[in-house]
């Protein structure tokens, strides 16, 4: 089974709906990410939990609301989608830096492709 | 802040090829140094890392050394296969900095 998890894989809707994408991992993590890849602009982060009270904005946060039910979900809503959000959606887990380990190897789920028309 | 650059534009070589994409990067402090590798349709996955100066990482034939001299980590493969068709991201994340700053990416099209 995949370590991370991400529904639906592919989803179209259109301009004003709301929508929920989620996220769960196998691997215990504490620190889970949402990003968006749009072609020749790599991976942008939007929002990023270190544990279920912890939520910070990233780099495109603007139009986007997280929710972190538990350790292991994180959940992306578009609270009223426009085109411009049409992307390729990733989760990624990772574990806390330590002085052994004191970098930050993200793990990602396999994307959810979303169009808005 | 931290940032990545890649060379631009997609790469397209021959099998058996010698295939390098060049990374540089701007980052306070000893930063740790990545590439991950995306294959068509999947997300992206780790393929090398390096974690201080002059280490060189590899993995799958690839390789790449973290020159602090020139702010580099410039991923190279001797001989490239048709299952090396990928984009490539250079990644770095700083000690007490929670995220990895990615490069564009590079989409490499290996031909036989």
């Amino acid at each position: 089974d995949a370590d991370v998890t991400q529904t639906p894989r592919n989803r179209i809707t259109k301009t004003g709906k709301r929508i929920m994408l989620e996220c769960s991992q196998t691997k215990g993590h504490d620190r889970m990410y949402w990003y968006r890849q749009d072609p020749g602009l790599g991976l942008r982060l939007i929002y990023y939990s270190f544990d279920v009270k912890d939520i910070n904005k990233g780099e495109i946060s603007d139009g986007y609301s997280v929710s972190r039910q538990a350790q292991a979900k994180f959940s992306l809503s578009l609270e009223s989608a426009i085109p411009n959000q049409t992307a390729l959606y990733f989760c990624a887990t990772s574990d806390l830096p330590d002085s052994s380990t004191p970098y930050n190897e993200q793990f990602f789920g396999p994307g959810t492709r979303l169009t808005v028309l | 802040g931290d940032s990545v650059t890649q060379m631009e534009g997609p790469v397209t070589l021959s099998e058996e090829a010698f295939l390098t994409i060049n990374c540089t990067y701007t980052a306070t402090g000893y930063p740790s140094l990545f590439w991950y590798v995306q294959y068509p349709g999947e997300g992206l996955q780790l393929l090398l890392k390096a974690t201080k100066a002059d280490d060189k990482g590899s993995n799958k034939g690839f390789e790449a050394t973290y020159r602090k001299e020139t702010t580099s980590f410039h991923l190279e493969k001797g001989s490239v296969q048709v299952s090396d068709s990928a984009v490539y991201f250079c990644a770095l994340s700083r000690w007490g900095n929670n995220r990895l700053a990615f490069g564009k990416g590079n989409q490499v099209v290996v031909i036989p």
